[in-house]
């Protein structure tokens, strides 16, 4: 069975201060695919970024990057220099074909 | 562009009663999904369809019935509602297996 485990429940930090957000994965599966997912305070779900388990490199998009190491089964995910519209709940997610395992998610208040 | 929209967005039913909720993609994906989220637990797989005439339990499936007639159009049927279906409900649909879900907006359902 799959799992996905984000031990972080929430993170308060005040703008521009740096965010990371943890996640750790458990799959038997060869192939699979990461994802991280925000839902704003207005609820809808956006996806913010994808890692497919051949491709450790890590990247940078804007102010988020990402830390896929698939020695110790983490995928974090970090927000530079957050800003209060950053206020949602991080959702960590692992599975392919849309069938998703999602982590309980991490809540980041960013405060002025 | 519309994307993955659920009906209702609100429903407040007393135990016993049934209900549909109708979602509907215009992206013509292949595969659509419906999954619940409550407090503290992320996204659970209720059921999912990997084209139309075919669906497939997921992680949560009991006390649901889905169809999935046309390949845009994705039911979710509650035919008894309990207090536990008590819970918000957003339906997706990807193109490819690598690819990202498109969320809807969520359904918020009561059952009383």
């Amino acid at each position: 069975a799959q799992k996905v485990t984000q031990a972080q429940t929430e993170i308060s930090v005040v703008e521009k201060e740096d965010v990371t957000l943890d996640c750790v994965y458990e799959t038997r599966d060869t192939t699979y695919y990461l994802f991280w997912y925000k839902q704003p305070p207005s609820g809808e779900l956006v996806f913010l970024i994808r890692r497919n388990s051949f491709d450790e490199q890590n990247e940078i998009s804007g102010r988020y990057s990402w830390n896929f190491q698939k020695s110790t089964s983490s995928f974090n995910f970090t927000i530079t220099a957050s800003q209060v519209v950053d206020s949602a709940v991080y959702f960590c997610a692992l599975g392919s074909w849309g069938k998703l395992q999602f982590g309980a998610g991490t809540q980041v208040v960013v405060t002025p | 562009n519309a994307g993955v929209t659920q009906t209702p967005k609100f429903r407040v039913l007393k135990t016993g009663q049934s209900m549909t909720l109708l979602c509907a993609q215009d992206m013509n994906h292949e595969y659509m999904y419906w999954y619940r989220q409550d407090p503290g637990m992320g996204l659970r797989l209720i059921h999912y369809s990997v084209g139309e005439g075919t669906t497939a339990k997921g992680e949560v499936p009991d006390g649901y019935n889905v169809s999935r007639l046309k390949k845009q159009n994705f039911l979710l049927g509650l035919e008894s509602a309990a207090p536990s279906q008590t819970s918000v409900y957003f339906c997706a649909s990807t193109l490819v297996r690598a690819g990202e879900l498109f969320f809807g907006e969520g359904s918020r359902l009561t059952v009383l």
